[in-house]
């Protein structure tokens, strides 16, 4: 079965970065989109980018761009998301999320997350 | 502030059917049937119960279903049942400079 598994809970000062990784097991890595989202404790749900587990293309929201940056490793099958000058706003659940199929989706059809990971609380603080 | 706009709060009876909305604009849900619902419950990872406005993935229930008119979409729940009551999130496909937009959420609550 489809699984992704997150990393462990951060806490950091304010001005540091964190990375967060995302596990994958349970069907061919390299097939479909991956996706980053956050939620902020009470808030709703915020698209952070979207990484094509086969080139390692990522494309970030604009809002997170220079500050963002998502990797992968295809010999364990892994998602890194990694951000940088972290503000106090940014404490929050990071989410990793599958998308569609490489080969069959287009366009709005590879944004629909069948699969998330459990979360990573990242809390900056002083 | 989210950039689909869905009410706060909503609730029904079990038994009953309840409709959640999510306003957004023709560059979003109007613009495209790319829609999602996501239910969520405290603590834990969201579910995806609608895609493209209308399907349903494996496993979810036919009491859920989804539907768009204009630059509104809607998620019916039939038939209420207590474990219903959860966190509701749409999601619209917004082009390729925006990518995805997310709704703020609506709380189910099963009377």
């Amino acid at each position: 079965q489809v699984q992704l598994v997150q990393s462990g809970a951060e806490v950091k000062k304010p001005g540091a970065s964190v990375k967060v990784s995302c596990g994958a097991s349970g069907y061919t890595f390299t097939t479909y989109y991956m996706f980053w989202v956050r939620q902020a404790p009470g808030q709703g749900l915020e698209w952070m980018g979207i990484i094509n587990p086969s080139s390692g293309n990522a494309v970030y929201a604009q809002r997170f761009q220079g500050r963002v940056t998502m990797t992968r490793d295809t010999s364990t099958s892994t998602l890194y998301m990694d951000l940088s000058s972290l503000r106090s706003d940014d404490t929050a659940v990071y989410y990793c999320a599958r998308g569609g199929n490489l080969g069959y989706c287009s366009g709005g059809s590879c944004y629909a997350f069948d699969y998330w990971g459990q979360g990573t609380l990242v809390t900056v603080s002083s | 502030q989210s950039a689909l706009t869905q009410p706060p709060s909503a609730s029904g009876s079990p038994g009953q059917s309840v409709t959640i909305s999510c306003s957004g604009t023709s560059s979003d849900v109007g613009g495209y049937n790319y829609v999602s619902w996501y239910q969520q419950y405290p603590g834990k990872a969201p579910k995806l119960m609608i895609y493209e406005v209308t399907k349903r993935p494996s496993g979810v229930p036919d009491r859920f279903s989804g539907s768009k008119s204009g630059n509104t979409a809607s998620l019916t729940v039939s038939g209420l049942q207590a474990e219903d009551e959860a966190d509701y999130y749409c999601s619209s496909y917004a082009g390729s400079n925006t990518y995805v937009v997310f709704g703020g959420g609506t709380k189910l609550t099963v009377l």
